[in-house]
């Protein structure tokens, strides 16, 4: 069967580092993508892995371990506006790529 | 303007009645998505299209019907709209490539009574 899990609250404080873990199962996997979520707001992408290992985009990182089904995003020096919903995303393939979202982290980052 | 504009961006209606949410964009991409958000349930896929004679169903299409009428518009029908309906919709869009990001108009929030 197909699972994707990430857990659903992390609370933090402005300037800490945060880490939000997603564990999958699933056929056909070429790539897991991050989604940024502000509350009334449309989805935007933050990052994408295909291969094992390490992205970095400012103060936000990616990691993927294909053989350990899991990834995590990293939040560095957090911010208030860092306050949003995190959504891991597996590229899936079955006779047509497409995306499978988890449920979501919701991050709240405090003073 | 937005690249990817969805109309309308709110909308209340009856149960039995067909609805038709639009999306339009002007990133030239091919391939554009249909997905709802509830509560707790993140983003479900419930049609995609790679291009305008390509059409896909997702995980969640029953019940839903799509239109691709050019390159840049991709609709969402609804043909007889039932309470368990009531979510947001968001339109997307991508590039060729697997790390293309999808990127996603401003929503639709259908509530339906």
């Amino acid at each position: 069967g197909q699972s994707l899990e990430q857990p659903s609250e992390v609370t933090a404080v402005e300037g800490a580092i945060v880490q939000i873990n997603c564990t999958y199962q699933t056929s056909g996997f070429y790539g897991l993508s991050w989604y940024q979520q502000h509350d009334g707001g449309a989805p935007t992408f933050l990052s994408y892995n295909a291969l094992d290992g390490l992205e970095e985009t400012g103060r936000f990182s990616s990691f993927l371990s294909r053989s350990d089904s899991y990834g995590y995003l990293l939040l560095q020096e957090l911010q208030m506006k860092d306050s949003a919903s995190y959504f891991c995303a597996v590229g899936r393939y079955t006779g047509r790529r497409a995306l499978t979202f988890g449920s979501g982290t919701r991050l709240q980052v405090q003073p | 303007d937005a690249d990817v504009t969805q109309t309308p961006r709110n909308r209340i209606t009856k149960t039995g009645k067909r609805i038709m949410l639009e999306c339009s964009q002007t990133k030239g991409h091919d391939r554009m998505y249909w997905y709802r958000q509830d509560p707790g349930l993140g983003l479900r896929l419930i049609y995609y299209s790679f291009d305008v004679k390509d059409i896909n169903k997702g995980e969640i299409s029953d019940g839903y019907s799509v239109s691709r009428q050019a390159q840049a518009k991709f609709s969402l029908s609804l043909e007889s709209a039932i309470p368990n309906q009531t979510a947001l919709y968001f339109c997307a869009t991508s590039g060729y490539s697997n790390n293309q990001p999808q990127h996603f108009g401003d929503g639709t929030r259908l509530s339906i009574l």
